[in-house]
């Protein structure tokens, strides 16, 4: 069974910290590990890995996916208040792209 | 493209009572999923759809059922309400690469 988890499950920095979370998984046939933010809301896009090594970078969050290791972490430098919100990671395998995830990481960002 | 809808965006439900909540996808992926979230925890797999006309049951099927009426619509229905099923309910469908979320029916059961 495809599995996928995630540390830690929260996490409460200040603005300017730096913080890595973590996403391991087992998946079988391993398609893509993709990141999500959630903010009340449906979750929103941010990030598409499928080869390891390559970092994907999007302003102050970058990503990057070890498949030797099953894992990936997701980087945001000088948070703000306003990346205050659940990070999930899910994994895409088997045939269908079927999506496993991760329970998620609650970040909180005080002034 | 709307990508993907669902119906109602909130309901009220009393104990016993039955509903079917509506998902579509305009963007022709194969694969469609009914999560739920609850407070604190990550999306859990009510049911899955690999392709039209096929259903698989995910991590907590209990309760409910599904019907993948073609390619573009799964919907997910709860006979008889119980008010362990309050919660958020999120479509989605995905292709190979990345999955896309419906906004979420927002469920009371009382």
């Amino acid at each position: 069974e495809d599995k996928v988890v995630q540390s830690p499950l929260s996490l409460v920095v200040h603005e300017g910290d730096t913080v890595t979370l973590n996403c391991s998984y087992e998946v079988t046939n391993f398609r893509s590990l993709l990141w999500y933010k959630q903010e009340k809301k449906a979750p929103t896009f941010l990030f598409m890995l499928t080869s390891s090594g390559i970092e994907k970078k999007s302003g102050r969050l970058s990503s990057i996916l070890d498949k030797k290791e099953l894992f990936s972490i997701l980087n945001i430098t000088a948070t703000q208040t306003g990346d205050s919100a659940v990070y999930l990671c899910a994994v895409v395998g088997t045939s269908y792209g079927k999506l496993t995830f991760g329970q998620g990481t609650i970040l909180t960002v005080h002034p | 493209n709307a990508g993907v809808t669902q119906t109602p965006k909130f309901q009220v439900l009393k104990t016993g009572q039955s509903m079917t909540l509506q998902c579509a996808q305009d963007m022709n992926h194969n694969s469609m999923y009914w999560y739920r979230q609850d407070p604190g925890m990550g999306l859990r797999l009510i049911y899955y759809s690999a392709s039209e006309g096929t259903t698989d049951k995910g991590e907590v099927p209990n309760g409910y059922n599904v019907s993948r009426l073609n390619k573009r619509e799964f919907s997910l229905r709860l006979e008889s309400a119980a008010p362990s099923q309050t919660s958020v309910y999120f479509c989605a469908s995905s292709e190979i690469s990345r999955g896309y979320f419906g906004p979420g029916t927002r469920l009371t059961v009382t």
